[in-house]
């Protein structure tokens, strides 16, 4: 039973445009939400995290949107650059501190120069 | 700092044998984690290390497949009887003790059952 449901498989996106990134979940006690960023040959590294008690925030160009209600959270990437070219996965965990993560299937974006 | 390191980075082996996979934490992290990743897939968890506490095992897929972390640093995933299905990239995470602590990843090994 997958529990993050992520869209799209891949994205193409010309460079200085925005890239977005969805994810839904069906499980409500999770309670932490990260999305990790993956270049080839490498383990994810986290990009930026969310707790449901805020809808919105941002590191630099890299904002993630949450909406309880919908049960959905998103990523966005403004002013998208080729370095930015990468398997992007959403997580979600469940309180009690450990990070048993449950990931999405992981969205592969290319940004075209 | 140096990061998570796995090793080996590759290994091809054949139907049956049995595989070990280490992994060398970050230093000073307590939390220890295994997932793994099949093509096309998403990360999948498999094991969870905690200071000297049970590991959390409830993502094992199967009995073939077990780890070990001694002295609180090193950790070794075992697989015994290897099937074409175990093929697929095993990722080592560590991580600082707190909730809040992100997941630091290693690049993981390339297991390959042939």
């Amino acid at each position: 039973q997958q529990q993050v449901k992520q869209s799209p498989q891949s994205l193409i996106v010309q460079k200085g445009g925005i890239s977005i990134i969805n994810c839904a979940y069906e499980n409500t006690a999770f309670d932490y939400f990260p999305w990790y960023q993956q270049f080839p040959g490498k383990g994810p590294a986290l990009l930026i995290a969310i707790r449901p008690d805020v809808s919105e925030k941002k590191e630099g160009r890299f904002t993630i949107s949450f909406n309880k209600s919908a049960k959905q959270f998103s990523l966005h990437i403004m002013d998208s650059q080729p370095g930015d070219s990468a398997t992007y996965f959403c997580a979600a965990s469940k309180p009690q501190g450990a990070q048993k993560l449950v990931f999405g299937q992981g969205t592969r974006l290319t940004i075209n120069p | 700092g140096a990061g998570v390191s796995q090793s080996p980075s590759n290994k091809v082996t054949e139907k049956g044998k049995d595989v070990e996979l280490r992994c060398d934490p970050i230093s000073g992290h307590t939390a220890l984690y295994w997932y793994r990743q099949s093509l096309g897939q998403g990360l999948e968890f498999l094991i969870y290390f905690q200071g000297n506490s049970a590991p959390d095992k409830s993502g094992l897929p199967s009995d073939r497949f077990s780890a070990e972390r001694t002295g609180g640093s090193v950790s070794t995933l075992t697989i015994q009887r290897t099937q074409q299905e175990d093929s697929a990239v095993y990722l080592c995470a560590s991580a600082e003790m707190g909730i809040n602590s992100p997941l630091h990843f290693g690049n993981g090994t390339r297991l390959t059952v042939t």
